[in-house]
């Protein structure tokens, strides 16, 4: 079936710094969503992306949607200690199916 | 406005129990998703209802079923339970098919 394949599973920085996460697929999706899941919560949408190379910000969260189809990246500049948490790829299929599919999550530790 | 919410918050039960969790869908949204993740793991598609008709399944066996009533709220029910339905159980509410899901807090089933 189809996964996706999320990178690094687990990242440890300093407050302040950049950070860069990525999913890949050996699937086309027509849509990309990054959420972040806190503990003891649904996931929230952080940013949607439609087009393929469309690229998005949302305040310090910027995001693509790789030209293939088959990746995205999501990327989050000058950590604050209130990022940390499992940030969530999905992607939405061709076809008219509307499930999400989702990556295995990062999880993010910002040291202050 | 009041976003998704689900009941109960938690919940255990034994083996080869029946379980029913239900989902209020934001005020205007006509679709519910269901979604199982297991722990460290991302969301599992289980099934969506739209205008109580159920509209996609994910590879979960029929005695997981559902139900979606004129309110458009919902509910997820599991026969037969087994020790790997232990997971949270997540709710998302969306406008119309193939628009942004929107996340309740989820159920946390436990199964011994």
């Amino acid at each position: 079936g189809q996964q996706l394949n999320q990178s690094p599973q687990s990242m440890f920085i300093q407050e302040g710094e950049d950070v860069s996460m990525n999913c890949t697929s050996s699937s086309i999706f027509n849509t990309w969503l990054w959420y972040k899941q806190d503990p003891g919560e649904g996931p929230v949408l952080l940013i949607a992306l439609y087009k393929a190379g469309e690229l998005t910000s949302n305040g310090r969260l910027t995001a693509q949607f790789g030209i293939t189809r088959k990746d995205s990246f999501l990327n989050i500049s000058a950590s604050i200690p209130s990022d940390v948490g499992i940030y969530f790829c999905a992607g939405i299929t061709q076809g008219g199916s509307e499930k999400l599919v989702f990556g295995k999550g990062t999880k993010l530790t910002v040291n202050p | 406005e009041t976003g998704v919410t689900q009941s109960p918050t938690h919940l255990i039960k034994t083996r080869g129990q029946q379980v029913t969790l239900r989902c209020s869908s934001q005020s205007g949204h006509n679709t519910v998703s269901w979604y199982q993740q297991a722990l460290g793991q991302g969301p599992q598609f289980i099934f969506q209802y739209y205008r109580e008709e159920e509209n996609g399944r994910g590879n979960f066996p029929p005695r997981f079923s559902g139900l979606q009533f004129p309110n458009y709220s919902s509910e997820l029910n599991v026969n037969a339970l087994e020790l790997d339905d232990s997971a949270l159980y997540l709710c998302a509410s969306s406008l119309d098919r193939g628009e942004t899901q929107y996340f309740g807090p989820g159920t946390r089933l436990l199964v011994l």
